[in-house]
């Protein structure tokens, strides 16, 4: 069973405040770990595909770190905004002869009050 | 990309009883997968439904409790069988195509509850 955990669970921030949050995922067999945002009635959003020990990625205001030797990967949003609140989901993938199935956290819930 | 849609958006159902999920894609797709987030609970998935191959249920579940179709390349169906209040969860379809690191496409979601 792998264990995929995010901190904090919920985060309550002032708009225009930067945040960040966590992600941690097994070290071994490592592959890719996958970012999305998930606001309420809609599909979650594919934000990021995190590959490489090292890697940091940006879209808009919204930034990935990822840490593969430790198991760690953070996201970073710079002046939240009201509508950054959503809840942000990491996923490890795990592969067999039936596909890539993802794993995932618990989710860490951002509200952002205006 | 994919465009993904799903029917019901949301249904109230008695126990006992079946309701059905359809996830419809824009585009043709190797793998579709359907999860579940339970109140409070992570997204987990139930079951990874290729066309042309039964589906492959994780732990925990079994097809005569929700069993899938996948007829084609663009479509699936999740049945939710003999309700309880604890199927009471959000269900979700996504796609993905062959190669380790694609990203999943998720559908918006049905709202299921269960009185």
């Amino acid at each position: 069973i792998l264990n995929v955990e995010q901190s904090p669970q919920s985060l309550h921030v002032q708009e225009g405040d930067s945040t960040n949050f966590t992600c941690s995922f097994p070290s071994s067999n490592f592959y890719a770990l996958h970012w999305y945002r998930w606001e309420t009635a809609k599909s979650p959003e594919a934000l990021f595909v995190m590959t490489l020990n090292g890697d940091e990625k940006k879209k808009g205001r919204i930034s990935a770190t990822l840490n593969t030797k430790e198991g760690y990967s953070y996201l970073y949003i710079k002046g939240s905004q009201p509508e950054d609140s959503a809840t942000y989901l990491c996923a490890f993938p795990r592969y067999n002869n039936a596909g890539n199935m993802l794993t995932f956290g618990g989710g860490t819930r951002l509200m952002v009050k205006p | 990309s994919a465009v993904i849609s799903q029917k019901p958006s949301r249904d109230i159902c008695q126990r006992g009883t079946s309701l059905t999920i359809q996830c419809q894609v824009d585009s043709q797709v190797t793998m579709m997968f359907w999860y579940r987030q339970q109140p409070g609970q992570s997204l987990t998935l139930i079951a990874t439904a290729n066309q042309g191959s039964e589906a492959t249920y994780e732990s925990g579940f079994v097809i005569d409790k929700f069993p899938i179709s996948r007829p084609n390349l663009t479509f699936s169906t999740l049945t939710v069988s003999n309700m309880s209040p604890e199927d009471s969860s959000i269900y979700l379809c996504s796609v993905a195509w062959w190669g380790r690191r694609e990203t999943q496409y998720f559908g918006p979601g049905t709202r299921l509850l269960v009185l």
